[in-house]
């Protein structure tokens, strides 16, 4: 199975502060590459899908980029409703796979 | 609306059986590939098993292959997964989750979940 792996576990950043998420694939994903934003006792939500699309309704602070193996996440100005954990999942082999998670934290 | 609603979660014994249901409405059923995914208490999330509209192609993951067991009812909407030798570490939320388009790989749509609690 492909082993996804997000860094940093956990990343604290201030309110209007960039954050970027890292994803990487132990093989090639080509692009089937999603992230997930997950908030507690909320079901998860689909930011971006293909690497590199923002899903409906997702503003366009979120932005993925990345092929491959290596992807990322930028929220180019957190804002409070922003922390939470996201999870990148990989959709172009079976199993599907998520990464362990990176919790955004406010600092 | 679509909606997702999970069912059948509780606590059952180690090396017990569970049956989880997801109903589903807002979209149509049939034609719409169905994922079952979960979280235990302190962890990620953990992709389990996916089923086309027809039943025809089914998945699962390593963890959980030769115990758990994925169905569909198309004429009941509804969506299981049969869970069999349970363990402690099957202790999670279930959720079921569809994609947008019918033929879709994604989980965008995702039920509230279900509690599972394998515990003796």
């Amino acid at each position: 199975e492909i082993v996804m792996t997000q860094s940093p576990a956990t990343l604290s950043v201030s309110p209007g502060e960039r954050a970027t998420l890292s994803c990487r694939a132990s093989q090639s994903v080509s692009s089937d590459l999603a992230w997930y934003q997950h908030k507690p006792g909320q079901a998860p939500r689909v930011l971006i899908y293909g690497a590199s699309t923002r899903a409906t309704g997702i503003p366009a602070r979120f932005s993925g980029s990345g092929s491959g193996t290596e992807f990322t996440l930028t929220i180019s100005s957190l804002q409070s409703e922003d922390f939470a954990v996201y999870y990148c999942q990989q959709y172009n082999n079976w199993p599907r796979t998520f990464g362990q998670g990176t919790k955004v934290e406010v600092k | 609306e679509v909606q997702l609603v999970e069912s059948g979660g509780g606590l059952v014994q180690p090396g017990g059986s569970l049956t989880l249901s997801c109903a589903a409405s807002g979209f149509i059923f049939s034609s719409h590939n169905m994922h079952w995914v979960r979280q235990a208490p302190g962890r990620g999330l953990e992709w389990l098993s996916f089923i086309s509209p027809t039943g025809n192609v089914i998945h699962y993951a390593d963890s959980v292959k030769g115990r758990f067991t994925i169905s569909r009812d198309s004429a009941k909407s509804a969506l299981y997964l049969q869970m069999d030798s349970l363990r402690a570490e099957d202790t999670a939320v279930y959720y079921c989750a569809t994609p947008l388009n019918p033929t879709g790989d994604l989980c965008f749509y995702w039920g509230q979940g279900t509690l599972v609690t394998v515990s003796s």
